[in-house]
């Protein structure tokens, strides 16, 4: 089986813009997580999704946003972009979001914010 | 709640000899454990975990990981380290009573010196 994807996988933005990342998870996984990942803060989890419902949500404000589609691809906005915001981006899948299952790691997309 | 503490933010180790990578955790009920590697510009990658039973988990690259409930550890550890096992390490945990998203521990990076 093909493993998590995420596109592109650098991105150049300058403050003020927005941006889309994709994720397409591990063909049958339904659960798609997103997470941020920066030197300073580690990783911190973003939303998650299941069956095309935001089932949790991390503590970031409301310009991050996302979706599942029905074939369970995953988008993420984040619009008015700070300097802030420039971390590399991981997108993560499992089977069926329960507590025992694995996720599986995406390479992650890189956002960099001039 | 639920925590993941990796008391070191760098061991160092020789080629060859043992390693180990501390992991400790707390939950309010039974935990679920999970250690992944992310090596430079990649995602994590999965290498083993923790639900129930033995207590001694056997993981991919020769990796194992021992769970001590009355310790409530979850130490990584390789018989013969390779230079090539040089990577950031990420301990997880989920309470099996609570919520789908993971805590992660900072991470630990790993030295392998030739």
């Amino acid at each position: 089986k093909a493993g998590v994807t995420q596109t592109p996988r650098y991105l150049i933005k300058t403050r003020g813009q927005q941006v889309t990342l994709s994720c397409s998870p591990i063909s049958g996984h339904r659960s798609v997580s997103w997470y941020q990942q920066t030197p300073g803060q580690g990783l911190q989890f973003l939303f998650e999704y299941f069956s095309e419902t935001q089932r949790n949500k991390g503590n970031f404000p409301g310009r991050f946003s996302g979706r599942q589609f029905s074939n369970s691809r995953s988008e993420m906005n984040v619009s008015t972009l700070e300097l802030g915001d420039s971390a590399l981006y991981l997108c993560a899948s499992s089977q069926l979001g329960q507590s025992t299952d694995t996720q599986y790691f995406g390479p992650g997309t890189r956002l960099t914010v001039l | 709640a639920q925590s993941v503490a990796q008391p070191e933010d760098q061991v160092n180790v020789a080629e060859g000899n043992p390693l180990t990578v501390k992991c400790t955790y707390s939950v309010s009920g039974n935990p679920y454990l999970f250690w992944y590697v992310q090596y430079p510009n990649r995602g994590l990658q999965f290498l083993l975990k923790y639900i129930t039973g033995d207590n001694l988990v056997k993981g991919s690259y020769g990796f194992e990981a021992e769970f001590n409930k009355s310790q409530t550890s979850f130490h990584l550890k390789k018989p013969s380290a390779l230079v090539s096992d040089s990577a950031l390490y990420f301990c997880a945990v989920r309470d099996a009573g609570g919520s789908y998203i993971p805590t992660f521990g900072r991470g630990t990076s790993l030295i392998v010196h030739p």
